[in-house]
């Protein structure tokens, strides 16, 4: 089945600096991508979601890539703010089967 | 106001003892899910519904059911609850338009002592 790893599990940037996280999946036939945010103890927020027809989305200081080819999906938040400190995680999906893989999560840790 | 609750938020009990988790939406969304999410390891599917009475199992089913009996209502049972149940438990919902988007409960916290 799909797998899904997320890099890096921890990551701590600086107010105004970029934090990239990345994620590789393993079936060619993934078609939904999506990134989450969760912060402390409540559920996950969609941040964004890109079909496999996109290359690249970008929404409000968020940038995701979708390098089909390497099965690999990233996002970037562009000059990151004391307030993007959280947990993120990728999920992944089949066309169809609506059964979704997560990625294991990024903490990440602005820090003013 | 598109929305997913869980009920009980918090919840104590011995192990033996049943579990009755409660989800609920309001977007008339068919699938619904619960996760089951542990430090390091991100959410895992415990059980999937693709709308009344229609449920599938997830990839971590064993120790738990379900039941959806109502398109906005999805329970998750677990009868005589395990230690290594302690966890805290997520409900979602997704429509069938956008299939991309899930929307999240605030989680239960479970701890079985």
């Amino acid at each position: 089945g799909e797998q899904v790893e997320q890099r890096p599990p921890h990551l701590s940037v600086r107010e105004g600096d970029s934090a990239i996280i990345i994620c590789t999946y393993t079936d060619s036939a993934t078609a939904y991508f999506s990134w989450y945010k969760q912060e402390a103890g409540a559920g996950l927020q969609l941040l964004m979601s890109v079909l496999s027809n996109v290359d690249r989305k970008e929404e409000q200081g968020l940038t995701v890539l979708l390098n089909k080819k390497d099965k690999r999906l990233s996002l970037n938040l562009t000059a990151a703010h004391p307030g993007d400190s959280a947990v993120y995680f990728c999920a992944v999906s089949n066309t169809g089967n609506y059964k979704y893989v997560f990625g294991a999560g990024t903490r990440l840790k602005v820090i003013a | 106001d598109m929305k997913v609750t869980q009920m009980p938020r918090y919840l104590i009990k011995r192990m033996g003892e049943n579990v009755l988790l409660e989800c609920g939406q309001d977007m008339s969304h068919e699938t619904m899910y619960w996760y089951r999410q542990d430090p390091g390891l991100g959410l895992q599917l415990i059980y999937i519904s693709y709308d009344v009475d229609s449920n599938s199992e997830g990839d971590i089913p064993k120790g738990y059911r379900v039941s959806r009996k109502k398109r906005e209502h999805f329970s998750l049972i677990l009868d005589s609850a395990k230690t290594n149940q302690t966890s805290v438990y997520f409900c979602a919902s997704t429509g069938d338009i956008n299939q991309d988007t899930q929307y999240f409960g605030p989680g239960t916290r479970l701890l079985v002592l």
